[in-house]
């Protein structure tokens, strides 16, 4: 059964760079053409899709958060990235790293980011 | 961006009460829409995909329909474990969105 899992630091500096990892486990990353998802929501809010990875490496941006996103695939170690430049407290959110097959079928459990000054 | 309206914002029902989110569309997302499940402290839960079918494991109670720019989640009988915070999604359109979510409280 596949699972993922997001991991990374739970605070970040303001300006500074946001770092998540999501691990695939149960199945290889790189089998069924999936795209490989990060979502964010802030506290008490609903939910922003902030892009995909494919496994080729291919990747499509919110326009919104583009110009400060960089995500990435590493199918060896079963891995996939998001970075978030420059950050603000406007970046504090749960960050989430899901499978999308159709919409969105499975979620890791999320990790609070919350950005410092 | 497609902005999707969710209404109403929250839904008071007792359990065994029939249940029906609307989810509204800017524009058509043909039949390009998810419905999630979202529990306190939890990740949402994918419950409908592609406006009316049923994930894996998802009970029969819950059904959607719709097409276009209206659709519609119904809970036929509402059971404990329901009462949670519901939310769309399209991916008709770059870049996808959710709705704000209704939440279903215990009456």
């Amino acid at each position: 059964q596949v699972q993922l899992q997001e991991s990374g630091p739970g605070l970040v500096k303001s300006s500074q760079t946001l770092s998540l990892t999501c691990t695939v486990s149960g199945g290889s990353i790189s089998t069924g053409g999936y795209y490989w998802t990060w979502i964010r929501q802030h506290p008490g809010r609903g939910l922003e899709w902030i892009g995909y990875v494919y496994d080729s490496g291919a990747t499509y941006y919110n326009p919104s958060l583009e110009s400060r996103v960089i995500m990435s695939i590493d199918t060896s170690k079963n891995q996939f990235y998001l970075k978030l430049t420059s950050v603000t407290a406007a970046d504090t959110a749960v960050y989430y790293c899901a499978k999308d097959e159709d919409a969105f079928d499975l979620w890791g459990q999320g990790t609070l980011v919350t950005v410092s000054s | 961006e497609v902005v999707l309206t969710q209404s109403p914002a929250t839904l008071s029902l007792s359990p065994g009460e029939r249940a029906t989110l609307s989810c509204r569309a800017s524009q058509s997302v043909r039949r390009f829409l998810a419905w999630y499940q979202q529990k306190p402290g939890q990740a949402p839960r994918l419950l409908i995909y592609d406006a009316s079918n049923r994930a894996t494991g998802i009970p029969a109670r819950f059904s959607g329909s719709g097409s276009g720019t209206d659709f519609t989640l119904t809970i036929s009988s509402l059971e404990p474990e329901d009462f949670a915070v519901y939310y769309c999604q399209q991916r008709s359109d770059w870049p996808l969105t959710f709705g704000e979510g209704t939440k279903v409280e215990i009456k």
